[in-house]
């Protein structure tokens, strides 16, 4: 699986919109790049996936890079229960083991 | 429509002994992965079972094995504990027809070795 780099950690305040960034420059023709988050205390959730497309959802939208090397994550208006580590992920199609890296830790302002 | 459970919620052992941690798999799923999650790190894969078979397997010893029984739920078995193993231990399911390997995580068992 391709590696991937985020920053360690990022603010924002409550309703402003966050964007994500992760790296992936190792990335295969057939990786998904996918988006969990954790919240404290839970086990990771499925945010969102992509292959090439931009994607949107009701959780947020992910934006692929042209050459896929990097995707970016958007929560368009951040409120209190999205504080979390949000993880990128590449996985390739076929399997199922997920690959963590150490995430961005989000805080978010009221 | 229940997610994926796990059992128990914490549990504490002492070094050397063994210890069983149990997952049931949301429904209609037929694939389950472990992972465990040091403290301030992020998951990382133990195993994934698919018809009461390990398909695919991380880097870690054979200390730690797993089952899956025909209803889809499955265990994992750590023997000899280290201090070391003071972890969550996660456990997500799949649908292993679906290519895009979406999982569904639990709540996770927190695992205390003394």
């Amino acid at each position: 699986d391709a590696k991937t780099t985020q920053p360690n950690s990022m603010e924002s305040n409550e309703e402003e919109p966050v964007h994500l960034p992760c790296n992936h420059s190792t990335i295969s023709g057939t990786d998904y790049i996918h988006w969990y988050r954790q919240l404290p205390s839970q086990g990771p959730e499925y945010v969102i996936h992509g292959l090439t497309s931009n994607v949107n959802n009701r959780m947020a939208s992910l934006a692929i890079a042209e050459d896929r090397k990097s995707s970016t994550l958007i929560l368009h208006r951040a409120t209190l229960r999205d504080a979390a580590v949000y993880y990128c992920i590449c996985s390739k199609a076929a399997g199922n083991k997920l690959t963590f890296g150490g995430g961005t830790r989000v805080l978010v302002k009221p | 429509d229940a997610g994926v459970t796990q059992s128990p919620t914490h549990l504490i052992k002492t070094r050397g002994q063994q210890v069983t941690l149990r997952c049931s798999p949301k429904s209609g799923h037929d694939t389950v992965s472990w992972y465990q999650q040091a403290l301030g790190q992020g998951p990382q894969f133990i195993f994934q079972y698919y018809e009461e078979e390990e398909r695919q397997r991380g880097n870690f010893p054979d200390r730690f094995s797993g089952h899956q029984f025909p209803n889809y739920s499955s265990e994992l078995n750590v023997n000899a504990l280290l201090l070391g193993d003071s972890a969550l231990y996660l456990c997500a399911s799949s649908l292993i027809s679906f290519s895009t390997d979406t999982q569904y995580f639990g709540p996770g068992t927190r695992l205390t070795v003394l």
